[in-house]
């Protein structure tokens, strides 16, 4: 199964509304990493919290960290047209390399 | 500064043919990767460079696939034949050295195998 799971798989809401998507993963990490991609296009970094962090905040993105429970959350506040896209959480477990592992994705459209 | 160049961005090829992608990453990033994204699906890793070194291909269907990065900079991915389930995004990602958890992903190439 996945490592890097998240839930919901689609979210729709209205602007101004905040969306929080959710990631599960399976094994420790060394960091957890969250990436946007919008329709058609690459993928873009977003945020990135280490495994010794609880919380990190960066403009209207807030992201949590709970490794006893292998989890993480992604909250976007007073959500704009523009932040439809598709949200993965990606696992780092460290070692050489920074190899990255993807989940599903969360499908997140804003309704003008 | 250039973010990561591939080419091409599309591409329509039947069963049993070969195709070739191609990436320039970020000037100075030494580290340089290749995901595949089904439709649906998160990226997953095909294969990741050191320099001209293959660090991690594990993932890679190499029956088919082949990737290679001989001066340290460009690279080539390439599917010899192709098969139906090999749709999908191909994307390209770059790290610097200095830099050890950010990467910095292509506009991906997209291809279709009919």
């Amino acid at each position: 199964s996945q490592q890097g799971e998240e839930d919901p798989q689609a979210l729709s809401i209205q602007e101004g509304e905040n969306a929080t998507m959710n990631c599960s993963y399976k094994t420790s990490i060394n960091n957890l990493q969250w990436y946007r991609q919008n329709s058609g296009r690459g993928l873009v970094h977003l945020i990135l919290i280490r495994s010794n962090e609880r919380e990190k905040h960066s403009g209207r993105l807030r992201v949590t960290l709970d490794t006893s429970k292998k989890s993480s959350s992604l909250l976007i506040t007073a959500s704009r047209a523009a932040d439809t896209a598709s949200y993965f959480c990606a696992t780092d477990a460290g070692g050489s390399g920074s190899r990255l592992t993807f989940g599903e994705g969360t499908q997140l459209t804003v309704n003008p | 500064e250039a973010g990561v160049a591939q080419s091409p961005r599309y591409k329509i090829i039947e069963k049993r043919q070969s195709v070739a992608f191609w990436c320039n990453p970020i000037s100075g990033h030494a580290t340089l990767y290749w995901y595949q994204q089904i439709l649906g699906q998160g990226p997953k890793l095909l294969i990741q460079f050191q320099n001209n070194g293959v660090v991690d291909d594990s993932q890679l269907p190499k029956d088919r696939f082949s990737a290679e990065r001989l001066k340290g900079v460009d690279s080539t991915l390439k599917i010899q034949p192709a098969k139906l389930e090999d749709s999908a995004v191909y994307l390209c990602a770059s790290r610097h050295q200095t830099d050890q958890e950010t990467q910095y992903f292509g506009p991906g190439t997209r291809l279709l195998v009919l």
